[in-house]
């Protein structure tokens, strides 16, 4: 069965600096892997989805993730933090029935510093 | 906005009363999933309907039940509600089944409180 690993419960940056979100997949093939993105007292937003087209996939707002077969890693990123990307992250895989069942990880919540 | 719609935004009840979710599927897509939300279990699926048809089911309780009408609308029925119902739940929809590569849009979700 597929599952995911978030790696950090929180993160805290500066404006202005990079984002770093960790996840590692678990699938026994090639999974489909999103991340997505629940700001307070709101529904979740798709940032980003791989789909084995290209390895490197750039999402909406300058996040960008980097998926890597040998790491079973799916890192989400950005060069540069602003404030309204203080949120929580679902880094999710896609159940390998066919049925599109989502999976998702504990979630990653980014705080942002002035 | 998502195109998904669900109502109500917040419903607080008792314990052992039932309760309706309803949620509205983007326009032409025919599969509906709904997620539990809750602290200690996080985002788990629940149930798949597409096109009127039960396709996959996850941890759903047998208290709760669902279904999906002509009109592609949705909704799960709580009963017999316990403390530990209280979540935040969410409907998605996308395009198509059986492939892993759609999307699911999410709708803003419906907060259960159970007193």
């Amino acid at each position: 069965a597929q599952s995911v690993t978030q790696l950090d419960s929180h993160v805290s940056v500066s404006e202005g600096t990079p984002v770093l979100l960790r996840c590692n997949y678990s699938s026994s093939y090639s999974p489909s892997l999103f991340w997505y993105v629940q700001h307070p007292n709101k529904g979740l937003q798709l940032l980003l989805k791989y789909t084995s087209a290209a390895t490197l996939v750039k999402g909406i707002n300058g996040f960008e993730a980097e998926f890597k077969k040998s790491e079973t890693s799916f890192h989400l990123t950005k060069p540069s933090a602003h404030m309204s990307d203080a949120a929580e992250y679902f880094c999710v895989v896609s159940d390998d029935t066919g049925f599109q069942k989502l999976v998702f990880g504990t979630g990653t919540r980014l705080l942002v510093s002035p | 906005d998502s195109g998904v719609t669900q109502t109500p935004k917040h419903l607080i009840t008792a314990t052992g009363q039932r309760v309706t979710l309803r949620c509205s599927p983007r326009s032409g897509d025919l599969s509906v999933y709904w997620y539990q939300q809750s602290l200690d279990q996080g985002l788990q699926f629940l149930i798949q309907y597409y096109n009127g048809e039960e396709r996959a089911k996850g941890n759903i309780l047998e208290r709760f039940s669902a279904q999906q009408f002509p009109d592609l609308h949705s909704e799960l029925n709580l009963s017999s509600l316990e403390l530990g119902d209280s979540a935040l739940y969410f409907c998605a929809s996308s395009a198509r089944s059986g492939s892993s590569y759609n999307e699911q849009f999410f709708g803003p979700g419906t907060r259960l409180t159970v007193l």
